[in-house]
């Protein structure tokens, strides 16, 4: 069974702080794929990254970094210098590689960034 | 380029009727997904298709509730009849998937219904 914790129900913080949202991750399967989804008010969900098991890399685009660590099965999403229009719903999902590729995605972290 | 299209964006009825839920995926894309996000219980899928073919509906919460996707660019999510517990937001997504690849799931706006 795959499941995926997101233990920060609400974080708030103030305009131009960096904010860490937490991702841990559970899965049998050695390979697999991890996402981070942003769900803004208006309710859709906007792809935010994908990453696969292979590659532990960690990834940079703009004010937003990603650290993904196999040891401690974590995928853990960082924005720099926060802005309010970064205030949304951010949900970390999982995926198996191969055979189906349905999501299984955590509770997601409601950020909240104020001026 | 149009994105994954779903109709309609709300949807208010009573308990007892038929909802139909539908969705247009992204041109080209053939794995198709219907999700469900409640307070309660997140988000969770209810079933995907490959290639217009249903591989997995354990997500689907009961008898009352069918998908169908008759072609490449067309599924339905029905609710026959509805309960109040129906009430949530109601996703299509959309991506390309081959045997060697995997690529991200696009959504939909969603349907937010709601069960009198």
């Amino acid at each position: 069974a795959q499941k995926v914790t997101q233990a920060q129900t609400e974080i708030s913080v103030v305009e131009k702080e960096d904010v860490t949202l937490d991702c841990v991750y559970e899965t049998r399967d050695t390979t697999y794929y991890l996402f981070w989804y942003k769900q803004p008010p208006s309710g859709e969900l906007v792809f935010l990254i994908r990453r696969n098991s292979f590659d532990e890399q960690n990834e940079i685009s703009g004010r937003y970094s990603w650290n993904f660590q196999k040891s401690t099965s974590s995928f853990n999403f960082t924005i720099t210098a926060s802005q309010v229009v970064d205030s949304a719903v951010y949900f970390c999902a999982l995926s198996r590689m191969g055979g189906g590729n349905k999501l299984t995605f955590g509770t997601g972290t409601q950020l909240k960034v104020e001026l | 380029d149009a994105g994954v299209i779903q109709s309609p964006r709300h949807e208010v009825t009573e308990m007892g009727q038929e909802v139909t839920l539908r969705c247009k995926p992204i041109s080209g894309h053939n794995s198709l997904f219907w999700y469900r996000q409640t307070m309660m219980r997140g988000l969770e899928l209810l079933i995907y298709f490959n290639n217009n073919v249903p591989i997995d509906d354990s997500g689907m919460p009961e008898d009352r509730f069918s998908a169908k996707m008759p072609n490449a660019s067309f599924s339905t999510l029905k609710i026959q009849p509805s309960e109040p517990r129906d009430s949530a937001v109601y996703f299509c997504a959309s991506s390309i998937r081959t045997e060697s690849s995997y690529n991200e799931q696009f959504f939909g706006p969603g349907t937010r219904l709601t069960v009198l």
